[in-house]
Parts: C-alpha cells; structure tokens; sequence
C-alpha cells in the first residue's frame, strides 16, 4: 500500500459544480498537507497548505484535514473551465521538507 | 522572467549519452529539488539540496547525479541514459514560508531516450 494514494480519475463535471478531491494516507505522522495543480505542460503550483487538522479556505478552494480519519479533501465551489488540471495532493512529516505526493486527480470542468 | 527556469524544455538522446538539466532560479530559495514524473507514478525525488554544500538523494537517485554550482543553480545529469529515464522532470525550490515545502516548480524538461 502507498502512504498516499489518490484516485487518478478523470472526474468530469458541468461548470459552477462543487468539486470534491480526496486523498488517504497512512503514515500518522504527516502534519503537513498541501494541494498542488498541474496545467498541462506545467509545473505544479502549491494551491493550498494546511498544517495539523482543520479547514482552510481560500476565495473558491477549502482544504479539508481529518487527521483521526487520515484523509484529506480539496473542495472547488462554483468550478470553472479554467480549473481543469491535474490536482495533486502532498504531506510531510514535521521537520522534513520532502513530502510524499498522491498520483494526482485529472479533473475536467465542461462548458 | 520565470522563477524557476529548466533548460532545456525538451530534449531527445540515445541510449548511453550523458545529458544534464539545468535549473536557475530567482526566488533567493536555499532548497531545491529534482523530482521526475510518470504518467500514474505521480512525483518521485531524485536529489535535494538544502543549500549550497548539502546534497541529498531521493527515494529514485541510481543513475542519477546532481550538482549545486551556487544557491541559484542546481543540475542534474544522467551519466549514461537508458529508455526507462525518459520522462518528465522537474525543479522546485522552497523557501521559509508554507512550511518550508517545494513552493515553485519549473516548466518541466521532457527528455526522451531512445
């Protein structure tokens, strides 16, 4: 089993649909948990970072930690087209600034 | 100008060559990394470097060297490429903030081996 495991997809959507992206993990020591989008032929860019539990919220994007669960979410309210890319989820242990990535999720957001 | 610069973007070679990849960045950042990228592997770590005489391997560093010529540049090279490197690679650096994780990434080089 993968410390991080994330369902790859693709997850089609209509646009203005409230987006759920998910990860497990196995690892309890992770306490820090980041949300990274990948435009085609693009690097990644750090979204969302979370540290501990909780939910952080950012214009359209919350991130969802349940620490007692091991799972975390991302969540797109009134999605776009724009937002069609790949969404990869991340986490690290304190102290160590090399997190594990998921294998990402394709979403696609259509017209 | 890019934050993280990868050159080149693409690159196609034969088995046995060697090749480097080049990374500069502008962020001012003491860590950077290489990771590669597979299609349903996700991200894996090659090599980091927390500053300029700090090298460190990743979980997939065989066959695989790296050097940090200075807090901006930091390169990775195949001594002798072989088909099962072709992929996609990336740069990242990480600063202070949001935990000090990988923050910015290049564009990425796609190298392909034949």
């Amino acid at each position: 089993q993968k410390e991080v495991e994330q369902d790859p997809g693709p997850l089609s959507v209509p646009e203005g649909a409230i987006v759920s992206l998910n990860c497990t993990y196995s690892n309890s020591a992770f306490q820090y948990f980041m949300w990274y989008r990948q435009y085609s032929r693009k690097g990644p860019e750090l979204l969302m970072y979370t540290y501990s539990s909780g939910n952080k919220e950012d214009g359209r994007f919350t991130a969802q930690v349940d620490k007692s669960s091991k799972y975390i979410s991302l969540f797109i309210r009134d999605s776009q087209p724009s937002d069609s890319a790949t969404y990869l989820c991340a986490m690290s242990t304190g102290g160590s600034y090399i997190p594990t990535f998921g294998r990402g999720t394709s979403l696609i957001v259509h017209p | 100008d890019a934050d993280v610069t990868q050159t080149p973007r693409n690159r196609i070679t034969k088995t046995g060559k060697r090749i480097m990849l080049e990374c500069s960045q502008t962020k001012g950042h003491d860590r950077m990394y290489w990771y590669r990228q597979d299609p349903g592997l996700g991200l894996r770590l090659i090599y980091y470097s927390f500053d300029v005489k700090d090298i460190n391997k990743g979980e997939i560093s065989d066959g695989y060297s790296v050097s940090r010529q200075a807090q901006a540049k930091f390169s990775l090279s195949l001594e002798s490429a072989i088909p099962n490197q072709t992929a996609l690679y990336f740069c990242a650096t990480a600063g202070e903030g949001v935990g000090s994780q990988p923050q910015h990434f290049g564009d990425g080089t796609r190298l392909s081996i034949l």
